[in-house]
């Protein structure tokens, strides 16, 4: 079975800090990807990436930026946390191609 | 891009009834379409996906059907169980390798 392992479940933390958000998965997937899930808007693309040290922008990726040094580890950072990205964070992994993507639990993250 | 529209945000249905969800989308090129079940707590799991050269596919209750003259998709869950209640999510590939492009959600609610 595939696995998506997300570092945290729940997470506090200040404005202004900086928030790293680690994302591991098992299969040797080419391709991670980092959501949010906000109610009534679904899920959201912030930041995915192909390959390794590879990263694209998705449909939200003001305040994030992201990191991927190895091939199965995919790192979200909120450069200075603010209160608008209290929110649940979800990641995926998926192999190239029409492909399904497998996602991790989420961390619900609030900050104050 | 590419949009994914999706009807009805909640759902509440009596066990043993049949459950629609219909999805819209706009990239022509879309060839990949699956659907997604969130359960309270925990990250989207894939339960059933289509591809653009099938028009329909089913596995045990659950059955996709896809129009791409209407481009329209629809996942249709019959003899409904207090189990099924969850978030449904549609997705289509649109045009960009690897993404996917997610609907809003779908709360269905169960009653027994």
């Amino acid at each position: 079975d595939v696995k998506v392992t997300q570092s945290s479940r729940y997470l506090v933390k200040r404005t202004g800090e900086k928030v790293f958000l680690e994302c591991v998965q098992d299969m040797d997937h080419e391709n991670m990807f980092w959501y949010r899930q906000d109610p009534g808007l679904g899920l959201r693309l912030i930041y995915f990436s192909y390959d390794v040290k590879m990263k694209e922008k998705g449909d939200i990726p003001e305040g994030y930026s992201v990191s991927r040094e190895k091939k199965e580890r995919f790192s979200l950072i909120l450069e200075s946390a603010s209160t608008n990205q209290t929110s649940m964070y979800l990641c995926a992994s998926s192999f190239q191609g029409d492909q399904p993507q497998h996602f991790g639990d989420g961390t619900r993250l609030s900050i104050l | 891009g590419e949009n994914v529209e999706q009807h009805p945000s909640t759902l509440s249905v009596q066990e043993g009834d049949s459950a629609v969800i219909k999805c819209t989308y706009s990239d022509s090129a879309s060839n990949y379409f699956p659907w997604y079940k969130q359960e309270l707590g925990k990250g989207p799991q894939l339960i059933i996906d289509i591809r653009s050269n099938v028009g329909e596919k089913k596995d045990q209750r659950i059955a996709v059907t896809l129009n791409k003259t209407a481009k329209h998709f629809s996942l249709h869950i019959t003899e409904t169980q207090p189990e099924d209640s969850a978030v449904y999510f549609c997705a289509d590939r649109g045009s960009t390798l690897g993404r996917l492009y997610f609907g809003r959600g779908t709360q269905l609610t169960v009653w027994p």
